[in-house]
């Protein structure tokens, strides 16, 4: 089991620019969350995918959005990027079974935005 | 609403002394809590979690942490600090283990000194 990946590992952009980065879940698992982690912080939750659609959302604005594919892999876009938004991107996958269920993280996308 | 507070940014502990790295929280529903710990250039690994069965919880490497509700602590601990233990340690509350969002403390950086 390869366990939650991500893809990039690293990512360099510049202002005003457009990302996509990319989130296959752990095997068994359906519900795809993502998080940004500024330097220094703890992970701060952007949303959270089931069924294919956005189900909950954090204090991010419109520019975030994401998208999930029938297969459960996520897509995390960013548009008009911001020196701010350099951060660790992390992908958590997790089931809705509520006996077993656990988050588990990737290693995360570096983004830098210059 | 929910949110965590991590005492001390950073904690400095020789070989062998003992661990305390301290969470309090806050929730207007039974939580469930959780400490994560995240090496160098990696996505966050799960310590422990709290989900009310047992308010002493038993995770691993050692760590255990025990949940106070009158004094809305969760405070992690480990009897014996080890070099490999440095890291950086999140506390985080979620109102279930896996389908909802999980809201992250600022973190706590161990020093471990030989």
């Amino acid at each position: 089991d390869a366990g939650v990946t991500q893809s990039p590992t690293h990512l360099i952009k510049t202002r005003g620019q457009q990302v996509t980065l990319r989130c296959s879940p752990k095997s068994g698992h359906d519900t795809v969350s993502w998080y940004q982690q500024a330097l220094g912080q703890g992970p701060q939750f952007i949303f959270q995918y089931y069924e294919e659609e956005e189900r909950q959302r954090g204090n991010f604005p419109d520019r975030f959005s994401g998208h999930q594919f029938p297969n459960y892999s996520s897509e995390l876009n960013v548009n008009a990027l911001l020196l701010g938004d350099s951060a660790l991107y992390l992908c958590a996958s997790s089931t809705r079974d509520r006996v077993r269920n656990e988050q588990f993280f990737g290693p995360g996308t570096r983004l830098t935005v210059l | 609403a929910q949110s965590v507070t991590q005492l001390g940014s950073h904690v400095s502990v020789s070989e062998g002394a003992l661990v305390l790295l301290r969470c309090n929280y806050s929730s207007s529903v039974p939580p469930y809590l959780f400490w994560y710990v995240q090496y160098p250039n990696q996505g966050l690994q799960l310590l422990l979690k709290y989900t009310s069965a047992a308010t002493l919880v038993k995770g691993i490497n050692g760590f255990e942490a025990e949940f106070k509700k009158s004094e809305t602590s969760f405070h992690l601990t480990k009897p014996s600090a080890h070099m490999s233990d440095a890291a950086e340690y999140f506390c985080a509350v979620s109102r279930n283990t896996g389908g909802f969002k999980t809201i992250f403390g600022a973190g706590t950086r161990l020093f471990v000194k030989a």
